[in-house]
């Protein structure tokens, strides 16, 4: 199965920060990664698919970038409401897998 | 509006079994292949197992940790998806999506969630 790594599993920031967060696959994925952004208490909501196209209602701060094995979600300018958890998924083949979160907190 | 409603979750032993439902509306569900997605409190999410349509011929894939315990079934009729859950473990506490896959210019992503059951096995 292809194992995806994200990285930091957690990062302090300020409003109006910029962020980027990564996720390394065990193999090349081509461009099947998407991002979703989860609040708390909150179902999972999805951001980016096939690693840059952003999802119709979500804001243009976020964008996504990479193929192949590395990718990076990008937020412009962190905004209060976008202090949630991140998370990364491989969607190349059946079994997909996320990657283990990473949790924006104010700094 | 899209909307995935789970149930039938609760308390249950180790070794017991228990059946999640998930009722769908606002779409053709009979289109859509779709997934369960479970986290356990306070970790991370895992992809447990798929439920394909009548084109991709109702086939089912699952995750290794389930594999061999849990089902994944579908009635086109009522718009549900189903999860039954056999042999039990406490590692198997977590809350429960019913997730809907999109595909997009050849790509594919979960772009509809439920907002859980929660499963709870514990003597």
């Amino acid at each position: 199965d292809i194992q995806v790594t994200q990285s930091p599993s957690s990062l302090s920031a300020s409003v109006r920060d910029r962020v980027t967060i990564t996720c390394r696959a065990s193999q090349s994925i081509g461009n099947s990664l998407n991002w979703y952004q989860q609040r708390p208490g909150k179902a999972p909501r999805l951001l980016i698919y096939g690693a840059s196209s952003l999802q119709s209602g979500v804001p243009s701060r976020f964008s996504g970038s990479g193929s192949g094995t590395d990718f990076t979600l990008t937020i412009s300018s962190l905004q209060p409401e976008d202090f949630a958890t991140y998370f990364c998924q491989q969607a190349y083949i059946t079994r997909w897998a996320f990657g283990q979160g990473t949790k924006v907190e104010i700094k | 509006e899209v909307q995935l409603v789970e149930s039938g979750g609760g308390l249950v032993q180790p070794g017991g079994s228990l059946k999640l439902s998930c009722v769908a509306s606002g779409f053709t569900f009979s289109d859509h292949i779709m997934d369960w997605v479970r986290q356990a409190p306070g970790k991370g999410l895992e992809w447990i197992g798929r439920g394909r349509n009548k084109v991709k011929s109702y086939t089912t894939e699952y995750a290794a940790s389930v594999r061999g315990r849990f089902t994944i079934s579908r009635d086109d009729s009522k718009s549900s998806l189903y999860l039954q859950m056999n042999s039990l473990e406490v590692e198997d506490t977590a809350l429960y999506y019913c997730v809907r896959l999109h595909e997009s210019s050849g790509y594919y992503y979960s772009d509809s969630w439920g907002q859980g059951t929660l499963v709870t096995v514990s003597a």
